[in-house]
C-alpha cells in the first residue's frame, strides 16, 4: 500500500507558469522527499525536507511541509518544457529506510 | 560517475516463463533495492539488501520472486513463473548506506507478459 497521495493527478500548463503540486501522508514521518520521472526512465531525487523543516528551496523548486496537516507542496516556477514528467512524493516514515511513494502528478509544460 | 545499470530495459514473455533482471548498482553504494511500479503508480518496495544480506524482504512474492546479490555487488531478481499480473516495471536502486537518505535510480526493465 503507498503511504503519500498527490493531488492533483494531472496538470497541464503553460511554458513560465508555476505548477503546484501537493502531497498527503497518513503516519508521521522522518522526512519527505521529491522525486521526477521522465517517461521510460527512472527516478530523479529532486529535494528532502526533514520533518523539522518547514520550508526548502532548490533552484526554481520550493518545497513546504506541514506536519500537522500532515502534507506537503512542490511548487515549480517559472516552468521550462523540460519539467514536463510525473513527480513523487515519498515519505521516510521509520528506521526500517523504507521509502513509500504516491501516485504522481503528471505535469505537462506547453510550449 | 555512472549511474545504476540494469538490463534489459525491455522484456516482452509469455506467462509461465521465467525472467530475469539484472541491476548494477553505483559503486561503493552497500545498499540496493528493488521495487515494482505498476502503470500509473508509485514504485512499491520488493526487496532491501544491505551489502549481500537480504533485511527487508516482506513485500517480495516468494511463491515465484527471488533475488540474489551475491558479492554484495551486482544482483539479480527473477520470476518463475511469470502470471499476467506480474507486467510492470522494475527498479534498481541503490544508496551509499541505510539511513543515506537519497536513493538513485536505474532507469528500470519494463517486462510485458502475455
Amino acid at each position: 500500500s503507498q503511504q503519500g497521495e498527490e493531488d492533483p493527478q494531472a496538470l497541464s500548463i503553460q511554458e513560465g507558469e508555476n505548477a503546484t503540486m501537493n502531497c498527503s501522508y497518513k503516519t508521521s514521518i522522518n522526512n519527505l522527499q521529491w522525486y521526477r520521472q521522465n517517461s521510460g526512465r527512472g527516478l530523479v531525487h529532486l529535494i528532502l525536507i526533514r520533518s523539522n523543516e518547514r520550508e526548502k528551496h532548490s533552484g526554481r523548486l520550493r518545497v513546504t511541509l506541514d506536519t500537522s496537516k500532515k502534507s506537503s507542496s512542490l511548487l515549480i516556477t517559472a516552468s521550462r518544457a523540460a519539467d514536463t514528467a510525473s513527480y513523487f512524493c515519498a515519505t521516510d516514515g521509520s528506521n526500517d529506510y523504507k521509502l513509500s511513494f504516491g501516485a504522481g502528478t503528471t505535469v505537462t509544460v506547453r510550449a | 560517475e555512472a549511474g545504476v545499470v540494469q538490463s534489459p530495459r525491455y522484456k516482452i514473455i509469455e506467462k509461465k516463463q521465467p525472467v530475469a533482471f539484472w541491476c548494477n548498482p553505483i559503486s561503493g553504494h552497500n545498499t540496493l533495492y528493488w521495487y515494482r511500479q505498476n502503470l500509473g503508480q508509485g514504485p512499491e518496495l520488493l526487496i532491501r539488501y544491505e551489502n549481500e544480506e537480504a533485511v527487508d524482504d516482506s513485500q517480495l512474492p516468494k511463491d515465484r520472486f527471488s533475488a540474489e546479490r551475491l558479492k554484495g555487488v551486482d544482483s539479480t531478481l527473477k520470476i518463475q513463473p511469470a502470471e499476467l499480473g506480474d507486467s510492470a516495471v522494475y527498479l534498481c536502486a541503490s544508496s551509499p548506506h541505510s539511513g543515506t537518505d537519497t536513493q538513485y535510480f536505474g532507469p528500470g526493465t519494463r517486462l510485458t507478459v502475455l
